[in-house]
């Protein structure tokens, strides 16, 4: 167990509000990711941190900001949700190469 | 970007049979790695491999790097395997990124 854990489990949020989404560890590692998982898609990765304040975009990121300001929490925010927003959202963190998953966020934007 | 294909899409196997899942990708890497993701459930690690093989319990991973090609095998299936299983791949040579695989579903009929 890698002591991951995510918050909220579950939000339902209107068009245009902001939302951030938070990934808590207790192991400081120094990698963290956040993903995204819809269907038909694989895993596609929004943004991930390489230390304290140390971030960067992946794949998927436009519409979505992170912060890093202590190693253990890493924010995931969505400034103005939009209804291809809906998804669910992993944090994963690094540890000896491999990955490990938080439990997911499952968000819906009406 | 490396290009990761996973086949078949679905799978549906009766209990006790043997099973295998393709993974192929498009960029030579160190380690490729192997997950599962029960119904409604979190993404568990199952496998993180760089050349052979490597068995845990009735699940065999094997890799080709030559071939750039990874087979999950199950053997003695389970109604408790039905799962999505997902394979990922270094984005690149020394890159701590993932890129994912569509996921393979698979269900095992008692």
């Amino acid at each position: 167990d890698a002591g991951i854990t995510q918050s909220p489990r579950h939000k339902v949020t209107e068009t245009g509000t902001p939302v951030t989404l938070r990934c808590h560890q207790t192991e400081n590692h120094r990698y963290m990711y956040w993903y995204r998982q819809d269907p038909g898609h694989g895993l596609r990765l929004i943004h991930y941190s390489y230390g304290v304040k140390d971030t960067d975009k992946g794949e998927v990121s436009d519409g979505y900001s992170v912060s890093r300001s202590k190693t253990e929490d890493f924010l995931l925010t969505l400034e103005s949700a939009t209804s291809s927003q809906t998804s669910v959202y992993f944090c994963a963190i690094l540890d000896r190469y491999e990955q490990y998953f938080g439990p997911g966020t499952r968000l819906t934007v009406t | 970007k490396n290009e990761v294909e996973q086949s078949p899409q679905n799978l549906t196997a009766q209990e006790g049979e043997f099973i295998t899942i393709n993974c192929s990708y498009s960029v030579g890497i160190s380690a490729l790695h192997w997950l599962q993701q029960h119904p409604g459930g979190g993404i568990v690690s199952l496998f993180m491999l760089s050349s052979g093989k490597k068995k845990h319990g009735r699940l065999i991973a094997t890799i080709n790097i030559q071939e750039k090609h990874s087979s999950l095998h199950i053997t003695a299936s389970h109604p408790r395997d039905s799962a999505v299983y997902i394979c990922a791949a270094p984005r690149g040579a020394g890159s701590y990124q993932l890129t994912f695989g569509k996921g393979t579903k698979l269900s095992v009929i008692p």
